[in-house]
C-alpha cells in the first residue's frame, strides 16, 4: 500500500500570496498516478490534478501540479478568495486508492 | 449533465446493515468504473471499494472487507454499497464517485449520511 504524506496540515495564507502544498509518497508512483482534490465546506471533493500535473476541467492555470521522484508539490500561484479550501492528494491506479490527510488553506 | 444521486444513508445501530445505492445520468455507466469514498465528521477522505466496468472485479479497503459488498447493476445504471455488521466507526458520509478505467476520480456525488449509534 502506498502511503502518501501531505504536509504541512494547515497552511495560512494571505489572498495574492503563493500556496505550496507536499505530498510524499512512500514508494515510487507508478506513471505519476497522483491526483489532487479539492474541497470546500458542505461540498464533494472535485478533482483538481491528475497525473500529478494535468490540471482538471474548470480550474484556472493558478493551480498547477508537479512531481519529483516521490514527492508531488500542488501549487496555487496568487489565492483568490475562492482557494480557500482542504486540499487532498491520492494514489490510483491499483488498490488499494489511498488519499492524503489533507492541508487546509486557511486565510492569514 | 452527468448525475450521480445517492439513497440509502440513516442511522442504524451497532451491527445492522444498511444498503446505499448511487443511481447516475448523464453519462455511459457501463463504461466507467465506480468507488465509494467516505469522510467521517471532521476528518479527511477515506477510499473503501471499486468495482469494474462490467462488475467483473472488485477491491476493497482492509477496514471493510468481508463486511461490505460493492455491486452494480448497468441495465439501471445504479453503484450499489450493502454494508453489513456496522461498527460505531463506519459513520461517515459515504460518496460514489467515477473514474474512468484506475484513474481519478472525476465526479463525485454530494454524499450520504451513515450514522452508526445505539
Amino acid at each position: 500500500e502506498i502511503v502518501l504524506t501531505q504536509s504541512p496540515g494547515t497552511l495560512s495564507v494571505s489572498p495574492g500570496e503563493r500556496a505550496t502544498l507536499s505530498c510524499r509518497a512512500s514508494q515510487s508512483v507508478k506513471n505519476n498516478y497522483l491526483a489532487w482534490y479539492q474541497q470546500k465546506p458542505g461540498q464533494a471533493p472535485r478533482v483538481l490534478i491528475y497525473d500529478a500535473s494535468s490540471r482538471a476541467t474548470g480550474f484556472p492555470d493558478r493551480f498547477s501540479g508537479s512531481a519529483s521522484g516521490t514527492d508531488f508539490t500542488l501549487t496555487i500561484s496568487s489565492l483568490e478568495p475562492e482557494d480557500f479550501a482542504v486540499y487532498y492528494c491520492q494514489y490510483y491506479g491499483s488498490s488499494p486508492w489511498t488519499f492524503g490527510q489533507g492541508t487546509k488553506v486557511e486565510i492569514k | 449533465e452527468v448525475q450521480l444521486v445517492e439513497s440509502g444513508g440513516n442511522v442504524v445501530q451497532p451491527g445492522g446493515s444498511l444498503r446505499l445505492s448511487c443511481s447516475a445520468s448523464g453519462f455511459l455507466f457501463q463504461a466507467y468504473w465506480m468507488h465509494w469514498v467516505r469522510q467521517a465528521p471532521g476528518e479527511g477522505l477515506v477510499w473503501v471499494a471499486h468495482i469494474y466496468f462490467d462488475g467483473t472485479s472488485t477491491a476493497y479497503a482492509d477496514s471493510v472487507r468481508g463486511r461490505f459488498t460493492i455491486s452494480r447493476d448497468n441495465t439501471k445504471d445504479t453503484l450499489y454499497l450493502q454494508m453489513n455488521s456496522l461498527r460505531v466507526d463506519d459513520t461517515a458520509v459515504y460518496y460514489c464517485a467515477r473514474d474512468p478505467g484506475g484513474r481519478e476520480l472525476d465526479y463525485w456525488d454530494q454524499g450520504t449520511l451513515v450514522t452508526v449509534s445505539s
